[in-house]
């Protein structure tokens, strides 16, 4: 499930750390946003979603912040683990029966 | 394990083959979705089923062919691919096929990552 060869943004990390991965969309039609983390050699995974009545959710060790003002949408990463080491998409959904849009994604490396 | 079983894990094929790429998921779902991840670009959309209707065709080419046999089965035919085909492809499923949240977790398989040659 690897990336290899595409240029992402990557964000490094120390181990205990916050980390905070964030995401610009660009249709103001969007209304559910969702988090997936994909690790090496695996499927993306769904971490966590939030809907455009919102403007935070909190998770377990994870909190999705949503601006809707100037299309933002970030993930942070509470005290991060080797194990949180992955790229991470956002995803958005527009009203009405349409896919997920994914971004191009965020490697985030954790250091020991 | 996500519920989501994709084989071949691997595939090198050349650009006179024929393959088929298989996705099965074992979660009772509805909807089911081929994705391509490239290096160049970020995951794509290829086609969506729902209750075995296939509902998006996200105008890939027509060397690219999908067959739904039923709600746990997805298949992706391959004829006459390019070099550029190379990917990973990813099969999804999700409890169905709507508007906004209730489509919005995908269980996603561990990918076909093929060659062509």
């Amino acid at each position: 499930g690897e990336s290899v060869g595409l240029h992402l943004p990557t964000l490094s990390v120390q181990e205990g750390d916050n980390s905070i991965i964030n995401c610009a969309y660009s249709n103001s039609a969007s209304d559910y946003f969702i988090w997936y983390k994909q690790e090496s050699g695996k499927g993306p995974q769904f971490i966590i979603d939030i809907r455009s009545n919102m403007d935070k959710r909190q998770g377990q060790r994870v909190t999705v912040l949503l601006n809707k003002t100037v299309k933002h949408l970030s993930l942070q990463i509470a005290a991060t683990q080797p194990g949180d080491s992955a790229v991470y998409f956002c995803a958005e959904v527009s009203s009405g029966n349409t896919p997920l849009v994914f971004g191009k994604g965020t490697r985030l490396s954790v250091i020991a | 394990e996500t519920g989501v079983t994709q084989t071949p894990r691997h595939l090198v094929m050349g650009m006179t083959n024929k393959k088929s790429l298989k996705c099965e998921q074992h979660l009772g779902h509805n909807a089911m979705y081929w994705y391509k991840q490239s290096a160049k670009k970020p995951l794509e959309l290829m086609f969506v089923y729902n209750f075995k209707e296939q509902t998006e065709n996200n105008s890939v080419p027509s060397r690219f062919s999908p067959e739904c046999p039923n709600s746990s089965h997805l298949f992706l035919h391959l004829h006459t691919l390019q070099p550029e085909d190379s990917a990973l492809y990813l099969c999804a499923s999700s409890q169905e096929f709507l508007a906004g949240g209730r489509f919005g977790e995908l269980f996603f398989g561990e990918g076909s990552r093929l060659t062509v040659l």
